[in-house]
């Protein structure tokens, strides 16, 4: 079945420092793929998205590419800052089946020091 | 608009009690959905009404029921609370053909 990986956190990182986080996925067809944030004590917020191969998803200095020959949407951001300490999540929308049921990755924690 | 909003914020329940969790949108979104979330596990989907009068199982059904009211609301119920059913509760919705989910703010549930 479809599935999503995401490298384990916790990532720490000083301020301004370069930010990846990588995510694989394993679907049939082409998804949609995303990534979410959570802040701490709140719900998933929409992210980025890209729906189909080759798309850049982007918003906050935050990017990603969907590559479809390497099954990957990995999380990128020139510079973080303190504010970027949350717990991240890369998910799919599958185009088979039923795209309601969104898969989800186990979340990776960044935290952002001064 | 509130979004989607989600009653209680926390709740501790003794093993057997049963509990409603209420979820509401204001968005008229078609799609609702629950979740739980546990540690080193992501989140997982419980059950969702892909539109108004219909519900399905998700990857972890098994002591829940679910009910869409209308439009706007989808409830979980708890018949008979476990220890194992501990976790924060996550109600979501999306608008049709995008599948992007908009996420309340939890329900964090303990069972002793």
């Amino acid at each position: 079945g479809d599935s999503v990986t995401q490298m384990e956190g916790p990532v720490t990182l000083s301020e301004e420092a370069f930010l990846t986080i990588n995510c694989t996925y394993t679907a049939t067809g082409y998804p949609s793929l995303f990534w979410y944030v959570q802040y701490p004590g709140e719900g998933l917020q929409l992210l980025l998205k890209a729906t189909k191969a080759d798309d850049k998803g982007s918003n906050k200095g935050f990017e990603a590419t969907y590559r479809k020959e390497t099954t990957s949407f990995h999380l990128e951001k020139g510079s973080v800052q303190v504010s970027d300490s949350a717990v991240y999540f890369c998910a799919l929308s599958a185009s088979l089946g039923d795209p309601y049921k969104y898969i989800f990755g186990t979340g990776t924690r960044l935290k952002v020091l001064a | 608009n509130a979004g989607v909003t989600q009653t209680p914020k926390f709740q501790v329940l003794k093993t057997g009690q049963s509990m409603t969790l209420q979820c509401a949108q204001d968005m008229n979104h078609n799609s609702m959905y629950w979740y739980r979330q546990d540690p080193g596990m992501g989140l997982r989907l419980i059950y969702y009404s892909a539109s108004e009068g219909t519900t399905d199982k998700g990857e972890v059904p098994n002591g829940y029921n679910v009910s869409r009211l209308n439009k706007r609301e989808f409830s979980l119920r708890l018949e008979s609370a476990a220890p194992s059913q501990t976790s924060v509760y996550f109600c979501a919705s999306s608008p049709p053909t995008t599948y992007e989910q908009y996420f309340g703010p939890g329900t964090r549930l303990t069972v002793t």
